[in-house]
């Protein structure tokens, strides 16, 4: 069975630093580029950042650039996002996802909050 | 950045009836890279349409996709109770990929 799943979301305060797992099994996992998708409360998902499938190519919405860092370990079948420098507007759902351009499979995601 | 804007906001419709959604990006989407996505309550999204008109994995043939350049359309021939949820376009032609703010297709 394919499955992601998220780990690492909490509470934390502004200008605090989390850093996101996601655990991927059922899949040949070194084969895709992976996402982070977040949705904030109430609002529009939202693409945060991309990394090719060998990891030698990673990219950032504007509104992280500077401050977030996507990575992987193929050898463990797993995705990260260290998230530094929060603000209150990061406070969201955060979602990996496998992509072909199309976000074919999702975790379930983890809750990250942002707040003093 | 391409915006994406769907409509209508909210569509209330019965079971057994026929949806139409509509979504509408601010400039051209190339080569036709539309996804569609529906969302339920406190779960992921899950993928319905890529490709404006390609249906993925295990989704039933209700559901259609249709559209190119700045107009495209989700068709779900005849609602089943398990469709009403929300949904979202989502483009992936163009850097950053975006999503639609989503119709919520309702129990009439």
């Amino acid at each position: 069975e394919v499955q992601l799943v998220e780990s690492g979301g909490g509470l934390v305060q502004p200008g605090g630093s989390l850093r996101l797992s996601c655990s991927a099994s059922g899949f040949t996992f070194s084969s895709y580029a992976m996402h982070w998708v977040r949705q904030a409360p109430g609002k529009r998902l939202e693409y945060v950042s991309a990394i090719t499938s060998n990891g030698g190519s990673t990219y950032y919405a504007d509104s992280v650039k500077g401050r977030f860092t996507i990575s992987r370990d193929n050898s463990k079948n797993t995705l990260y996002l260290q998230m530094s420098s929060l603000r209150v507007e990061d406070t969201a759902v955060y979602y990996c996802a496998t992509s072909s351009g199309w976000y074919a499979r999702w975790g379930q995601g983890t809750l990250v909050t942002v707040s003093s | 950045e391409i915006v994406l804007t769907q409509s209508p906001g909210t569509l209330s419709l019965s079971p057994g009836e026929r949806a139409t959604l509509s979504c509408r990006a601010s400039q051209s989407v190339s080569s036709s890279y539309l996804a569609w996505y529906h969302q339920k309550p406190g779960q992921a999204p899950r993928l319905l349409i890529y490709g404006a008109s390609s249906r993925a994995t295990g989704i039933p043939d209700r559901f259609s996709g249709s559209g190119s350049g700045t107009d495209f359309t989700l068709t779900i021939s005849r609602l089943e109770p398990e469709d009403f949820a929300v949904y979202y376009c989502q483009q992936y032609g163009s850097s950053p990929y975006t999503f639609g703010q989503g119709t919520t297709l309702e129990i009439k």
